[in-house]
């Protein structure tokens, strides 16, 4: 599986958007990239997942580069209940065996008023 | 309400004295996994089941079994737990097809401390 690179922290004022990298130069053409987050130590939680086109949902958007080797977690209203570790995981699909072995250390997002 | 759940969400216990972590899941996914979380070292995946009776070892797999006897249930069993087993573990799930697969949902964890 690709690794993925994510800065450890970030934070960001309450209303304004929250722009979350991550760098992923090694993947391949059929690994989707996921984003995940958790709030304390409750179970992480699903957010976006996307392959080539840029995706949103009523959670985020997700931008990924044209080459793919990075792609970028928007919340475009953070609010105080987004302060959370994010996630950034990319695995193949396409395949049988486990789906997301390891979840890194994620960036810690601080959302403050 | 489509939901995985964990019990118990808190657990205590000895060394050696052999524990179960129940997962239920009721959303009919055919993919259930076990990771456990340590401060510094994210979550790591313990084991996982693509199917019924159909298991796998995950990335830390020594000192644990799992049965998937049931698509709904992936039991976490700890023959003889050590302190090193003390954790947070989470239980996930997931659809088997292509465009959902690692997709997960989460339970709410089980904290667990071997004395």
């Amino acid at each position: 599986d690709a690794k993925t690179t994510q800065p450890p922290s970030m934070d960001c004022a309450e209303g304004r958007a929250a722009n979350l990298p991550c760098n992923h130069s090694t993947i391949s053409g059929n690994e989707y990239v996921y984003w995940y987050r958790q709030i304390h130590s409750q179970g992480p939680q699903y957010i976006i997942h996307g392959l080539k086109n840029n995706e949103t949902n009523e959670m985020a958007s997700l931008i990924i580069t044209e080459d793919r080797k990075s792609s970028t977690l928007i919340l475009p209203h953070a609010t105080l209940r987004d302060t959370a570790v994010y996630y950034c995981i990319v695995r193949v699909t396409s395949s049988g065996g486990s789906y997301i072995p390891t979840f890194g250390r994620g960036t810690s997002l601080i959302v403050h008023p | 309400e489509a939901q995985v759940t964990q019990n118990p969400r808190y657990l205590i216990t000895v060394t050696g004295k052999k524990l179960t972590v129940t997962c239920s899941q009721n959303m009919n996914h055919e993919y259930m996994s076990w990771y456990r979380q340590d401060p510094g070292l994210g979550l790591r995946q313990i084991y996982y089941s693509m199917n019924v009776e159909v298991t796998d070892k995950g990335d830390v797999p020594e000192g644990y079994k799992v049965s998937r006897k049931e698509k709904r249930n992936f039991p976490l069993i700890l023959e003889s737990p050590s302190p090193n087993q003390t954790s947070l573990y989470f239980c996930a799930s997931s659809l088997e097809r292509n465009r959902d697969k690692g997709k997960l949902f989460f339970g709410s964890g089980t904290q667990l401390s071997v004395l």
